[in-house]
């Protein structure tokens, strides 16, 4: 079946830093999708991609929809303590979503 | 309006027994998903249903997991016998149609129900 290679798996870092995580699959999406789960709670999304190159922003937060459609990256800018929370990234292929194995993100304030 | 509601939030049953996870889907949506979440890894899914209807179960265990969704009611996600490995995170998704059609449509998943299996 279709994998996703998501990482880092954990960054630590300080607030106020910006932090980037990528995807890297070896099939192509068509829709590349971000989420986050805070502890207890189901996925959120953040940011969704629906076209190959795709830039897309949403607050600090900024994801591209690579040209190959085999990967995508979340950046986070300037980051702030409820920022810290695991998160997600989806590719959608034929009606379903296949997700990364999530990147945990701590922040020191 | 209401999102994806799901209970019990948490479960614990002891091995052999049997647990029922039930999904309310957002007001509208007619398309439930249901994914599992081992700790510390992604969500992987298992089974999506349309009303009355299962369209793909290719991620449900052969054995002892069954879904289904009625015409009336909420979306059961039944676990029988249930082992030590089946304790998890189980999240229900839905959506107001087919993830492969265009558009602005995602899902939107429910808070989880955590079985504990003693």
């Amino acid at each position: 079946g279709q994998q996703l290679n998501q990482s880092p798996q954990s960054m630590f870092i300080q607030e106020g830093e910006d932090v980037s995580m990528n995807c890297t699959s070896s099939s192509i999406f068509n829709t590349w999708l971000w989420y986050k789960q805070d502890p207890g709670e189901g996925p959120v999304l953040l940011i969704a991609l629906y076209k190959a190159g795709e830039l897309t922003s949403n607050g600090r937060l900024t994801a591209q929809f690579g040209i190959t459609r085999k990967d995508s990256f979340l950046n986070i800018s300037a980051s702030i303590p409820s920022d810290v929370g695991i998160y997600f990234c989806a590719g959608q292929l034929n009606g379903k979503l296949t997700f990364g194995q999530g990147t945990i993100l701590t922040v020191h304030p | 309006n209401a999102g994806v509601m799901q209970n019990p939030r948490h479960l614990v049953r002891r091995r052999g027994q049997e647990a029922r996870l039930r999904c309310s889907p957002m007001k509208g949506h007619s398309h439930v998903y249901w994914y599992r979440q081992l700790p510390e890894e992604g969500l992987k899914f298992m089974v999506y249903l349309q009303k009355e209807n299962i369209i793909d179960e290719s991620g449900m265990p052969k054995e002892r997991f069954s879904a289904e969704f009625p015409k009336e009611g909420p979306s059961i996600l039944r676990i029988q016998q249930v082992v030590r490995g089946d304790s998890a995170a189980y999240f229900c998704a839905s959506s107001p149609r087919t993830l492969s059609e265009a558009g602005a449509n995602v899902l939107t998943f429910g808070a989880g129900s955590r079985l504990t299996v003693l």
